[in-house]
């Protein structure tokens, strides 16, 4: 069955640091990955989604993340982070897009001034 | 376009008690998926319609949650009766017939509290 793990259930950067979270995969087939964020009395809010047309994957609010199927990762990364970045955000994978979603148990992003 | 919407936002019920969440799709969504998650756990799946049928109910906790889609468009979801470890948040999900998860929108949930 899929998996998916995120190392870290919280993460604390300073504004203007580089952001990463790490989400690990379980699969013997690549499958459709998303990252998500969710923001305080808020719903869930695509951030990203691979789907093997690229392994380097843009999103919104300049995150982005990296598809590496020898690692089985697929990392969320941005270069510089904002004080509005501050929320939880999920990492999910999917076998074929079509299916239900198996989520990771979440990282909370913390930006200090 | 208006988005997922559920409600009641926030419930608080005693156990024993019944609860029914809302959620209506976006306009036009076959696809209806229900999510939970409880506090500090991971999100997980409950079930999936496709219009009003039961495409994937393999998440559904036990016989005491009931979820039903009458007509095809807004769905409930009814818990009877509550227990403590269904407090949670429950999230809800649309997306079109051919899109699945890679088209989904989510509602903004609705935070179950059983005292």
């Amino acid at each position: 069955a899929q998996s998916v793990t995120q190392l870290g259930s919280h993460v604390s950067v300073s504004e203007g640091a580089l952001v990463l979270l790490r989400c690990n995969y379980s699969s013997s087939v690549p499958p459709y990955l998303f990252w998500y964020v969710q923001y305080p009395n808020q719903g869930l809010q695509l951030l990203l989604k691979y789907t093997s047309a690229a392994t380097l994957v843009k999103g919104i609010n300049g995150f982005e993340a990296e598809f590496k199927k020898s690692e089985t990762s697929f990392h969320l990364t941005k270069p510089s982070a904002h004080m509005s970045d501050a929320a939880e955000y999920f990492c999910a994978a999917s076998n074929t897009g079509f299916q239900k979603l198996v989520f990771g148990t979440g990282t909370r992003l913390l930006v200090s001034p | 376009e208006a988005g997922v919407t559920q409600f009641p936002s926030h419930s608080v019920i005693e156990k024993g008690q019944t609860v029914t969440l809302r959620c209506d799709p976006i306009s036009g969504h076959d696809n209806l998926y229900w999510y939970r998650r409880v506090m500090g756990k991971e999100i997980k799946f409950l079930l999936h319609f496709v219009k009003e049928s039961k495409q994937d109910e393999s998440g559904m906790p036990n016989n005491r949650f009931l979820a039903e889609r009458t007509g095809g468009t807004y769905s409930t979801l009814k818990v009877q009766p509550a227990e403590l470890e269904d407090s949670g948040v429950y999230f809800c999900a649309s997306s079109q017939a051919d899109r699945g998860p890679y088209g989904y929108t989510f509602g903004s949930g609705t935070r179950l509290t059983i005292v």
